[in-house]
């Protein structure tokens, strides 16, 4: 079946450490998403990718990075910069322009500790 | 700017209608969606409207008027596993088309 797959599920980090999220997608899609959700919270944009090997800073892109070697790809990394990175962590992806359904990954949780 | 809104909390009771409203303002349009989220787990697409009207999918429907910039969904027939946050996303124009997210409104459905 296809999908989003995310990796870990939970995640427990130290303070200044890096830490990378996996996202992998088999939907043949276009254009991928992460976003970050605080608790109670709604969706908050992070980085998003229209194409292989060009990706852009979303709302909230401080203290983040990402690449997209590959269509199917596309991990996020929460680094040390990043002053308050616990938090629900979900990628998503979507066929292309204009009204598409925008898929979701089951998430990943980040702990600091 | 965007920004999109909705009600923080509802309360209904099993077996009743509710009605979650979302209203918008976005950099450009090219559709509204909702999505079911229950706690700890990720977003489930339950509805889209990119015209004017009525879209109903079983015990849920989504209205839409884009002169208004407003949105609701009507979910029937309420059951206690539609207890979620709904959120409500508008899919921007220009570059990426991004979906942006209202806060998500809480339903608890009590017997």
């Amino acid at each position: 079946d296809g999908g989003i797959t995310q990796s870990p599920k939970y995640l427990f980090r130290k303070e200044g450490q890096n830490v990378t999220l996996s996202c992998e997608q088999n939907l043949n899609h276009d254009a991928m998403y992460w976003y970050r959700q605080d608790p109670g919270q709604g969706l908050r944009l992070i980085y998003y990718s229209q194409i292989v090997n060009d990706f852009q800073k979303g709302d909230i892109a401080e203290g983040y990075s990402v690449s997209r070697e590959k269509k199917e790809s596309f991990p996020l990394t929460v680094t040390s910069a990043q002053k308050n990175p616990t938090a629900f962590y979900l990628c998503a992806s979507t066929k292309g322009s204009g009204a598409n359904v925008l898929t979701f990954g089951a998430g990943s949780r980040l702990t600091v500790l | 700017g965007q920004n999109i809104d909705q009600p923080t909390e509802m309360t209904a009771t099993e077996g009743a209608i509710v009605q979650i409203n979302c209203t918008y303002q976005t950099s450009g349009f090219n559709g509204l969606f909702w999505y079911q989220q229950h706690a700890g787990e990720a977003p489930t697409f339950l509805s889209y409207n990119v015209l004017d009207g009525l879209e109903e999918k079983g015990r849920f429907s989504s209205f839409l008027s884009r002169s208004k910039g407003y949105s609701y969904l009507l979910l029937k027939e309420l059951q206690m596993k539609d207890s979620a946050s709904y959120l409500c996303a508008v899919r921007a124009a220009g570059y990426g088309q991004n979906f942006v997210f209202g806060p998500g409104t809480r339903l608890s459905v009590l017997p």
